[in-house]
C-alpha cells in the first residue's frame, strides 16, 4: 500500500512564475491536508479539502495561493507569481474516513524561488 | 487558538541512554489528540507516537512512550535505549476533536543528536 506521494520532491522557480505542487493521498483516503514549512521553523496549517470540497483554508494565504482536490486526480496546490518568501517546504498529509484518524505525511516538496 | 511550545530548541543524548523531549500546549478543549513527528534529515514527517486525551493511559510504542499530564498541558516524549537513527528533529503536534477543525498545530521542533 503505497503512501502519500508528492510531487515534484524539488522545484525551482524564477520570481513572477507559477508553481503547481501535486499530492496523491494514500490508497482510499479522501482528506487532504497542506502544510508549509519555512527555514528553520515548525509545520503551518494551509488547507483542508476533501474530495471536490474545501473544509477548511484558514492557513492559506489570501492572494496568489489556491488548491482543489478534484473528483479524479491528486490534490493540487497552486502559487501564482512566485516571491522569494514562498521558498519552503510543502507538505501534504492525508487520512481515511473517520475524523479520529491520523493523518499521514508525504516526502514534501522543496521549493526554490530563485 | 490552540498553542504549542516546545522550549528545548536542541537536545543531546548518549547512545544506549534515555532522554525525555518537553512539551506544552494550550486549549480550551476538553478532548483532543496529540502527536509526537520525528524529522530526519530526509525531512520525511514520521509518526512516532499518538494520544487521545480522553485516555488516562500513557502510550507506549517500542522505545518511545509519554507522559501525559492533562492538568499541567504537558506531554513530554522519553526515548530509550537511544539509538543512531534517532537522531532528528522531533515535533509535538495538537489536534482538535472537533469535526471540521482537524489541522494539526505544531511547536517549533527539538533537535536531538545522539553522541556515539
Amino acid at each position: 500500500n503505497a503512501g502519500v506521494m508528492q510531487n515534484p520532491r524539488h522545484l525551482v522557480r524564477r520570481r513572477g512564475q507559477e508553481a503547481r505542487l501535486r499530492c496523491s493521498p494514500m490508497k482510499g483516503h479522501s482528506h487532504v491536508y497542506w502544510y508549509r514549512q519555512l527555514p528553520e521553523e515548525g509545520l503551518k496549517f494551509m488547507v483542508y479539502l476533501q474530495k471536490e470540497n474545501i473544509i477548511d483554508e484558514s492557513g492559506m494565504p489570501k492572494e496568489r495561493f489556491s488548491a482543489e482536490f478534484p473528483k479524479e486526480g491528486p490534490s493540487i496546490l497552486r502559487i501564482q507569481q512566485v516571491v522569494r518568501g514562498d521558498s519552503a517546504a510543502y507538505f501534504c498529509a492525508s487520512r481515511g474516513a473517520t475524523p479520529q484518524e491520523t493523518q499521514y505525511f508525504g516526502p514534501g516538496t522543496r521549493l526554490l524561488v530563485l | 487558538a490552540q498553542t504549542v511550545t516546545q522550549s528545548q530548541p536542541e537536545m543531546s543524548v548518549q547512545e544506549a541512554e534515555t532522554v525525555t523531549l518537553s512539551c506544552t500546549y494550550d486549549t480550551s478543549e476538553s478532548d483532543y489528540y496529540l502527536f509526537w513527528y520525528k524529522q530526519p534529515p530526509s525531512r520525511q514527517m514520521i509518526l512516532v507516537i499518538r494520544q487521545e486525551a480522553y485516555k488516562q493511559q500513557n502510550a507506549t510504542e517500542n522505545r518511545f512512550s509519554v507522559n501525559f499530564q492533562k492538568a499541567a498541558k504537558s506531554f513530554s516524549l522519553k526515548i530509550s535505549d537511544s539509538q543512531l537513527g534517532d537522531a532528528a528533529m522531533y515535533f509535538c503536534a495538537y489536534r482538535s476533536s472537533n469535526f471540521g477543525n482537524e489541522k494539526l498545530t505544531f511547536g517549533t521542533g527539538t533537535r536531538l543528536t545522539i553522541i556515539p
